[in-house]
């Protein structure tokens, strides 16, 4: 089945810094790939769509300046939180979707626990 | 504007009967439907879909059943086992965006 990696698992880092995750597609290529965070008991919230080689689409009140990213090639996408603070702790979940496949079916990574002390 | 909508927040069933969890539509334009289930610190796990133009689609223990009409659909799994205890994520997708739009989740405990 489609596999979707994403590392690192769990990153503590101090305010002011940044914090790269990354997200990749081990066995399919994924033409978009998504960007997600849940608060605790929440639904999933959709942050940015990324299409390979192309910017990506950030949704409503998502700091485009904060979160970077980058889709630079078709197995890989990358998150990157900068100058984090606090607030910015959270569960950090990307996704990938097969384009060859018309259902829309993505297919999560993991997660990533964000903690910033 | 919640499209897809999940109005049970948790649901209770015991082990070896079916568990049904329901999930209610507004854009009559979706083309697919899915389901997920996500445990706690993990991300979501693709477990079944269907096609707006079909009425039910099966695999293993897992079956869902779409009503268009009624803009309805529902996952049925059964025999409920331990588990499947996890939260359930109904999602819908139109090939015009880009996106899955998500229901809130349903939280299932299957009781031994």
């Amino acid at each position: 089945g489609a596999v979707v990696s994403q590392h690192p698992s769990r990153v503590i880092c101090k305010s002011g810094t940044s914090v790269k995750i990354e997200c990749r597609s081990l066995d399919f290529q994924a033409t978009t790939m998504f960007w997600y965070r849940q608060f605790p008991k929440q639904s999933l919230m959709l942050m940015a769509t990324s299409n390979e080689g192309s910017k990506a689409t950030y949704e409503q009140g998502v700091e485009k300046d904060k979160f970077l990213i980058n889709h630079a090639s078709l197995t890989l996408s990358t998150l990157t939180v900068t100058s984090a603070h606090p607030e910015d702790s959270s569960f950090y979940i990307c996704s990938a979707r097969d384009g060859l496949v018309g259902s829309g079916t993505q297919y999560f990574g993991p997660g990533t626990r964000l903690t910033v002390l | 504007d919640q499209q897809v909508k999940q109005n049970s927040p948790s649901l209770s069933v015991q082990e070896g009967r079916i568990s049904i969890l329901n999930c209610d539509y507004t854009n009559s334009m979706f083309d697919y439907f899915l389901w997920y289930k996500k445990y706690p610190a993990e991300g979501p796990t693709f477990l079944i879909s269907i096609s707006s133009i079909k009425d039910k689609n099966e695999d293993g223990r897992f079956t869902v059943f779409l009503n268009k009409s009624a803009k309805h659909l529902s996952l049925h799994i059964v025999p409920s086992q331990p588990g499947d205890s996890a939260v359930y994520f109904c999602a819908a997708y139109f090939q015009g965006a880009q996106k899955l739009v998500f229901g809130q989740g349903t939280r299932l405990t299957i009781n031994p």
